[in-house]
């Protein structure tokens, strides 16, 4: 049963701490996406992939976030240094090309970050 | 600029009786609309999609969507709701002719189904 994973599943972490977020795409899939939940502004896209290339990261703070992917198997989300604000459901989703037309996104089950 | 507006927070609906969810988009072209819904303390999963042809789409579990151009509107809908459906429902917009693939998702409604 093909399934993106994220790790780690929860973080509690203090200010200033980084944090580093992996997901691990469905085999095949070529695009992957970074999404932040918060209750305040629902579901916001940070970043995402094609080909392991950016396309587009206008969504994240450049100050403090980055995303890459080392490879087509893992793809990261750093946050140096974190702040309370950072606190939220971060969640991967990939897809099979062309995820703009199948529209199916597939999502991990986020990992729930709590920065005191 | 690129949207999806979900005019409601949440809905409450009686078990049994039909279920809307609304949803409104703004982008230019031809857009492509999503459904997905979200368990508690899970990822989100993809309900049904809207690309061409047809105005009423079907998913999974019984819902469908009605794509309406001239409103560019694409409610959720379900003839008659079960308990079970109680979970947040987001949709989502991918612009057509997008070849970026970036997919927009609104802010989400969550559906309580009473018994």
């Amino acid at each position: 049963d093909a399934r993106v994973t994220q790790t780690p599943r929860h973080k509690v972490t203090e200010m200033g701490q980084e944090v580093t977020m992996r997901c691990q795409p469905i085999l095949g899939h070529n695009t992957v996406f970074w999404y932040r939940q918060t209750m305040m502004q629902g579901l916001e896209l940070l970043a995402y992939f094609r080909n392991r290339a950016p396309l587009d990261d206008s969504g994240m703070p450049k100050d403090r976030f980055s995303a890459e992917m080392p490879d087509a198997t893992l793809a990261t989300l750093k946050i140096q240094p974190s702040e309370p604000r950072d606190s939220a459901v971060y969640f991967c989703a990939s897809g099979p090309p062309p995820t703009g037309h199948t529209g199916e996104l597939f999502f991990g089950e986020g990992s729930r970050l709590t920065v005191l | 600029a690129q949207s999806v507006a979900q005019p409601e927070d949440q809905v409450n609906v009686a078990e049994g009786n039909p279920l809307t969810v609304k949803c409104t988009y703004s982008v230019s072209g031809n857009p492509y609309l999503f459904w997905y819904v979200q368990y508690p303390n899970r990822g989100l999963q993809f309900l049904l999609k809207y690309i061409t042809g047809d105005n009423l789409v079907k998913g999974s579990y019984g819902f469908e969507a009605e794509f309406n151009k001239s409103q560019t509107s694409f409610h959720l809908k379900k003839p008659s709701a079960l308990v079970s459906d109680s979970a947040l429902y987001f949709c989502a917009v991918s612009p057509s002719g997008n070849r970026d693939d970036k997919i927009i998702f609104g802010k989400g409604t969550r559906l309580h189904i009473l018994p």
